[in-house]
């Protein structure tokens, strides 16, 4: 099943911060997190596993709360260049294996 | 360092023709997928292959079928083209389901 995300699109200037929400219906294995950019294909940005780790990527990090099923990604002071589309894809489980699914995404789009 | 390399980036279609969409990794990669994105909105898994001799239905199969080749090559093939069909495909392929996903370019197929 495919998780939700949340916003659908935000806009921001740039030094703004965001955050963008990614929840499941199911227990959730891991959590990926994806940004497209018009035209592109998705650039992985991070994986975060079961544990409640939190992971950084330059000012982009990323919580997972188990308990929740949510992943939350954190843009801190954004840049031109962080504009794009964000997915976040899930990893459960069921009696047939993993299964991923990709969120629909959130538009993210930085203003000079 | 290729990475993931499809071909064709482009093609038009009539509806009714048949063709093989091409998807190489040169990663070592046990895990395969294709993908399509239509405009403004997500990614959706047509078949995935989690290891050389297996593959598997994702969320959207109908109409197509794939073969795993080889552990370096996946492709995709369109029997009879439908206009529902026009999308951009994706290939992509990982180490595992929780390890991160590497994305082709894509080939954007139009079908008149």
């Amino acid at each position: 099943q495919q998780p939700v995300q949340s916003p659908q699109a935000v806009i921001l200037r740039e030094g703004e911060d965001a955050v963008i929400n990614c929840s499941s219906s199911k227990a959730l294995y891991s959590v990926h997190w994806y940004r497209q950019k018009h035209g592109e294909a998705p650039v992985f940005l991070m994986i975060l596993l079961k544990g409640g780790e939190q992971k950084g990527h330059e000012k982009i990090s990323a919580s997972f709360n188990e308990k929740k099923q949510q992943s939350s990604l954190y843009l801190t002071a954004s840049q031109l260049s962080y504009s794009g589309t964000y997915f976040c894809g899930t990893v459960t489980w069921d009696n047939y294996g993993q299964n991923f699914v990709f969120g629909p995404g959130t538009r993210l789009s930085v203003l000079p | 360092n290729a990475g993931v390399t499809q071909t064709p980036k482009f093609q038009v279609l009539k509806t009714g023709q048949s063709m093989t969409l091409q998807c190489a990794q040169d990663m070592n990669h046990n895990s395969m997928y294709w993908y399509r994105q239509d405009p403004g909105m997500g990614l959706r898994l047509i078949y995935y292959s989690a290891s050389e001799g297996t593959t598997d239905k994702g969320e959207v199969p109908n109409g197509y079928n794939v073969s795993r080749l080889n552990k370096r090559e996946f492709s995709l093939r369109l029997e009879s083209a439908a206009p529902s069909q026009t999308s951009v495909y994706f290939c992509a392929s990982s180490g595992g389901e929780s390890q991160p996903q590497h994305f082709g370019d894509g080939t954007r197929l139009s079908i008149l």
